[in-house]
């Protein structure tokens, strides 16, 4: 059983344009963080969200975790064919684990 | 600085041999350890983890093993891989619960 769910699983768009990818469960996170890798690399972290509500800015990535802390999304500004890659959101359930379970994944393209 | 280095970066074995992957972590002391597979592409599924030396947590049943012979060492082995160990391999380290992971460069093993 999946519990983090992305979507869409692949995004191709064209440079300059707005997206956002989300990231749901049935479950509730104690805190969330989003990756970005690049083919053949490990993943990057880009952010941590622990709070309900909370809204994180990095540059031209905006990432808000839902307040029931069940789901997450992050929304990318004039996308750039530097932002190419595939994004994965990853979620701590509960207290006294440090196992993070990591969600199917959001491939994006954008075009120059 | 932390540093965790993964090695080697790609690796072809035939069916029936056995594995080892080691992955060491610099600059920080008594981490969280993380063996991750990557099936093309998409989400990652934990295989181990531990929160110290020769402190094992196997998430999912399979033909691998791991092991810590030191604090800042992370050893994957099996006695004899099967074409579906095939995949890509990252080793991973966090130093707490909500601080997230830093990956390896990950390993590509194809079993043939």
């Amino acid at each position: 059983t999946q519990l983090l769910e992305q979507s869409p699983q692949f995004l191709s768009i064209q440079e300059g344009e707005n997206l956002t990818v989300y990231c749901n469960s049935s479950s509730v996170f104690s805190s969330l963080q989003w990756y970005r890798q690049e083919p053949g690399e490990g993943p990057v972290l880009l952010v941590t969200v622990v709070t309900g509500g909370e809204v994180k800015k990095l540059k031209r990535l905006t990432f808000q975790f839902g307040d029931a802390r069940k789901d997450s999304s992050l929304h990318i500004t004039a996308a750039q064919p530097g932002d190419t890659g595939l994004y994965l959101c990853a979620g701590l359930r509960s207290s006294g684990t440090y196992k993070y379970i990591f969600g199917t994944g959001t491939r994006l393209k954008v075009l120059a | 600085s932390q540093t965790i280095h993964q090695w080697p970066a790609t690796l072809v074995q035939p069916v029936g041999s056995p594995l080892s992957l080691e992955c060491t972590v610099e600059g920080t002391s008594n981490p969280n350890l993380y063996w991750y597979r990557q099936a093309a592409g998409r989400g990652l599924q934990l295989l181990f983890y531990s929160v110290g030396i020769g402190q094992i947590s196997s998430e999912v049943p399979q033909n691998l093993s791991a092991s810590r012979p030191q604090d800042r060492q992370f050893i994957l082995s099996s006695k004899k891989l099967l074409l579906s160990d095939s995949g890509f391999y990252l080793c991973a380290w966090s130093v707490a619960r909500d601080y997230g992971y830093t990956f390896g460069s990950g390993t590509r093993l194809t079993v043939v």
